[in-house]
């Protein structure tokens, strides 16, 4: 089973800041890093899958990029709001093939 | 719409009884997935299935069985073999289990027993 870390575990910022966290994962026989946000009773949803080293993907104000020789991935939010307020997701794909989840870091945004 | 359907929401359930947590896609994808979730932990895999009349054990499937009769369809039902059961299960599918196929999920089941 992989070691996927994520940091910090939660964190509260106000309105308007820009706030980041980390996924850290085996940087060996990586194969896909997943992004998914999970707001309060409702589905997690994907945000970003990415494959290669060096990859950056945006979505809106989010984006994510991915260093698999030194494992590890940044999402980043610009501006948050209020409905940014979720639990972010990250799971890594290794050599087993399915995916492998961190306990997630959990975002206020405070109005 | 399309989308993963669990049921029931809420489940209640005394030592010793079994209990099926349904798990319905309209989405037409192969592969379906269950995994659990504790406080504090990340979600894990119990069991997924990759094809009609195929499934394969995840991470933790001791005490948990599952059936694949229809592409729409894995249920799963947690058996009083499993020794800690009180959780949330989370539903997914996703198209195939390539690497970059994103998974679906539903809104999951919490399962408690007394």
């Amino acid at each position: 089973i992989l070691n996927v870390e994520q940091s910090p575990q939660s964190l509260h910022v106000q309105e308007g800041d820009s706030t980041n966290f980390t996924c850290s994962f085996p940087s060996s026989n990586f194969y896909a890093l997943h992004w998914y946000r999970w707001e309060t009773a409702k589905s997690p949803e994907a945000l970003f899958v990415m494959t290669l080293n060096g990859d950056e993907k945006k979505k809106g104000r989010i984006s994510a990029t991915l260093n698999t020789k030194e494992g590890y991935s940044y999402l980043y939010i610009k501006g948050s709001q209020p409905e940014d307020s979720a639990t972010y997701l990250c799971a890594c794909r290794g050599s087993a093939r399915q995916l492998t989840f961190g306990s997630g870091t959990q975002l206020t945004v405070l109005p | 719409d399309g989308g993963i359907t669990q049921s029931p929401k809420y489940l209640f359930r005394k030592e010793g009884q079994n209990v099926t947590l349904s798990c319905e896609q309209n989405l037409n994808h192969d592969a379906m997935y269950w995994y659990r979730q504790d406080p504090g932990q990340g979600l894990r895999l119990i069991y997924y299935s990759q094809i009609v009349n195929d499934f394969q054990k995840g991470d933790i499937a001791e005490g948990y069985s599952v059936s694949r009769e229809k592409k729409e369809s894995f249920p799963l039902t947690v058996t009083s073999a499993q020794k800690n059961p009180t959780a949330f299960y989370l539903c997914a599918s996703s198209i195939g289990t390539g690497d970059t196929g994103e998974l679906f999920f539903g809104e999951g089941s919490r399962l408690t027993v007394l």
